[in-house]
């Protein structure tokens, strides 16, 4: 089956400008997680989603950052009035579902903000 | 604070031979141990996991190494080859407390010369 999945792959966006990135998970899983990579270092935890429900969003570096995911399914990571230290790879993941430890990541989207 | 290092940057092994990178870790909350792959562009591939309740655990060339008691876990890969040439991640994860949130080192770049 399909593996996860991320639009954009690349975003150039001018500072100061919202952005919007989409996840796709493994079909029927029920967890999803989004991370944050900046060069050189390891993705840290911004938030996780159970289903629809926001269960932890304590990664979320500044309000500016907002995720959803609606119906279970698919996430949108918002980004607001985009700063240049918000550049980084944005990674999503999801796993099976709670008790399941095995995360699969999607490629992830390279913001670079100018 | 890094709860969870590598502290090689990279290493340079001879192909054939085995390669070991090494993972310390700080908080005792961490019951569940995971291994990453990450070629560039890619988004990490789970390579294996360890249970805080084993020792070890093996898959084909990749074995994992952990000792609660020193905090320390290490990824053998035996033999090596060329196509293991990627950054290694190592990851921990609380589900006891009910965590399933992913914590990261910084990564080891693994180049097998061949």
């Amino acid at each position: 089956g399909a593996g996860v999945s991320q639009s954009p792959r690349y975003k150039v966006a001018k500072r100061g400008q919202d952005v919007a990135l989409r996840c796709d998970p493994i079909s029927g899983h029920v967890s999803l997680f989004w991370y944050q990579q900046a060069l050189g270092q390891g993705p840290e935890f911004l938030t996780y989603f159970q289903n629809e429900a926001q269960l932890d969003k304590s990664g979320l570096p500044s309000d500016r950052f907002f995720a959803e995911r609606p119906e279970g399914s698919v996430s949108t990571l918002k980004i607001q009035r985009t700063q240049q230290e918000d550049s980084a790879v944005y990674l999503c993941a999801s796993s099976i579902g709670q008790g399941s430890h095995e995360q699969y990541f999607g490629p992830g989207t390279r913001l670079t903000v100018t | 604070d890094q709860q969870v290092k590598q502290n090689s940057p990279s290493l340079s092994v001879q192909e054939g031979r085995i390669s070991i990178l090494n993972c310390d870790y700080t908080n005792s909350m961490f019951d569940y141990f995971l291994w990453y792959k990450k070629y560039p562009a890619e988004g990490p591939t789970f390579l294996i996991s360890i249970s805080s309740i084993k020792d070890k655990n093996e898959d084909g060339r990749f074995t994992v190494f952990l000792n609660k008691s020193a905090k320390h876990l290490s990824l053998h890969i035996v033999p090596s080859q060329p196509g293991d040439s990627a950054v290694y991640f190592c990851a921990a994860s609380a589900g006891r407390a009910g965590s399933y949130q992913l914590t990261f080192g910084k990564g080891t770049k693994l180049s097998v010369i061949p």
